[in-house]
């Protein structure tokens, strides 16, 4: 069974510096690892899939890595609208989510 | 572009079942898997299982063999989920969600329903 971890559970970020959000996976995915923002009161979002691809809309600041068990969410300025909580989910298998990081303000 | 409609919020007795709807409209709906995802208040998602309407088959997560039925009908573009045996830990905002792919229930959801609120309580 798979079991999906995030680091850090809270990042405190100041608006417009850089946040790297990791998510790793106890065996391989491959690429079968996708990103979600989600804010209070709303579904999550879709930003990233297949570990680097992103979602319709999404702006380039949010950009994804990693191959196998080792993944990164990075966003490269941090803006008001993107303190959030992330989570990453694996669909190598079936879906599998992790247990979110939370971003909030500095 | 495609949306997803739920149903309204429920309260519900323990032991009773929930039945929640999901209607899609403006795109395609029987080759994109619809999969149904809970959240507990304060707590993570997770992924209860899902359906290709256009093959009618679902598929579940272990945890809900036996309890959940996901259905669809392509008639009217709506997926279906009923979780029997309702407790209290069944409190949570369900959400149907869109897999991005076509024919594959495990994939990334890129569409998403707005949630339903089910309450369990006495």
């Amino acid at each position: 069974e798979i079991v999906m971890t995030q680091s850090p559970a809270t990042l405190s970020v100041s608006p417009g510096e850089r946040a790297t959000l990791s998510c790793r996976a106890s065996q391989s995915v491959s690429s079968n690892l996708a990103w979600y923002q989600q804010k209070p009161g709303q579904a999550p979002r879709l930003l990233i899939y297949g570990a680097s691809t992103r979602a319709t809309g999404i702006p380039a600041r949010f950009s994804g890595s990693g191959s196998g068990t080792e993944f990164t969410l990075t966003i490269s300025s941090l803006q008001s609208e993107d303190f959030a909580v992330y989570y990453c989910q694996q669909y190598n298998n079936w879906p599998l989510f992790g247990p979110g990081t939370k971003v909030d303000i500095k | 572009q495609v949306q997803l409609v739920q149903s309204g919020a429920e309260v519900k007795k323990p032991g009773s079942s929930v039945k929640v709807s999901c209607k899609a409209s403006g795109g395609t709906f029987s080759s994109y898997a619809i999969s149904w995802v809970r959240q507990a208040p304060g707590q993570g998602l997770e992924w209860m299982g899902g359906i290709i309407p256009i093959f009618g088959t679902a598929n579940y997560a272990q945890k809900f063999q036996g309890r959940v039925t996901i259905t669809a009908d392509e008639s009217t573009s709506t997926a279906y989920m009923e979780l029997s045996s309702l407790r209290s830990e069944d409190t949570a905002v369900y959400y149907c969600a869109r897999s991005v792919v076509v024919v594959i229930i495990s994939g990334a959801f890129d569409i998403w329903g707005q949630g339903t609120m089910v309450t369990v309580s006495s």
